[in-house]
């Protein structure tokens, strides 16, 4: 089994819908959680960070759930622009990190 | 600020051949990864340095992988001899703390 799963995907949405990707580690211990996006053939940035109380950022909100070890992202009002890969990533203290596979996003007019 | 710099930023190779990456990071950041990238897969870690020490390097392939940071500060990443198998984006990023920052990338063609 992975350390990281994500949901496989393709997700093929049109403008304006709702989508939400999730995440499954297997860790306990993992101590911090991140969402990045990945343009097609460009590096990794950073989305945004995951709290245990949730956070959100303008259309995208973030959760975690450490009792079932996932979590998810949700893009409201997708746009073109979001079309991305979103990679979930997990660091287990000491800055060690590993990456999901990704999910894939297209959002079509 | 300037990012994270690599390069080069293509590279082919037949298998067999050796080859060297080269990465930059941002001034003042103390850790620096290398890692893998596979078509279709999510990057995976090869090795993180912090100043010029091993943190980890669990999953570089050790007999034909080396990494090296003598200064702390740029780093080179070695193949020898290449694979087909590690035709592959290969990233470097440093991190001040917990986002990490990505150079363009290398990527490099085995045939």
């Amino acid at each position: 089994r992975k350390e990281v799963e994500q949901d496989p995907g393709p997700f093929n949405v049109p403008e304006g819908a709702t989508v939400a990707f999730n995440c499954t580690y297997s860790n306990s211990a993992s101590q911090s959680f991140f969402w990045y996006r990945q343009d097609c053939r460009k590096e990794p940035k950073l989305l945004m960070s995951v709290y245990s109380s949730g956070n959100e950022d303008g259309r995208f909100t973030a959760q975690l759930n450490r009792a079932s070890q996932y979590i998810s992202l949700l893009i409201r009002d997708s746009k073109l622009s979001d079309s991305a890969t979103y990679l979930c990533v997990v660091n287990k203290g000491a800055g060690k990190s590993t990456f999901g596979d990704g999910t894939t996003l297209t959002v079509k007019p | 600020e300037a990012g994270v710099a690599q390069s080069p930023r293509y590279k082919i190779i037949e298998k067999r051949q050796s080859v060297a990456f080269w990465c930059n990071p941002i001034s003042g950041h103390a850790t620096l990864y290398w890692y893998q990238q596979i078509l279709g897969q999510g990057p995976k870690l090869l090795i993180q340095f912090q100043n010029n020490g091993v943190v980890d390097d669990s999953q570089l392939p050790k007999d034909r992988f080396s990494a090296e940071r003598l200064k702390g500060v740029d780093s080179t990443l070695k193949i020898q001899p290449a694979k087909l198998e590690d035709s592959a984006v290969y990233l470097c990023a440093s991190t001040p703390l917990y986002e990490q920052y990505f150079g363009p990338g290398t990527r490099l063609t085995v045939t």
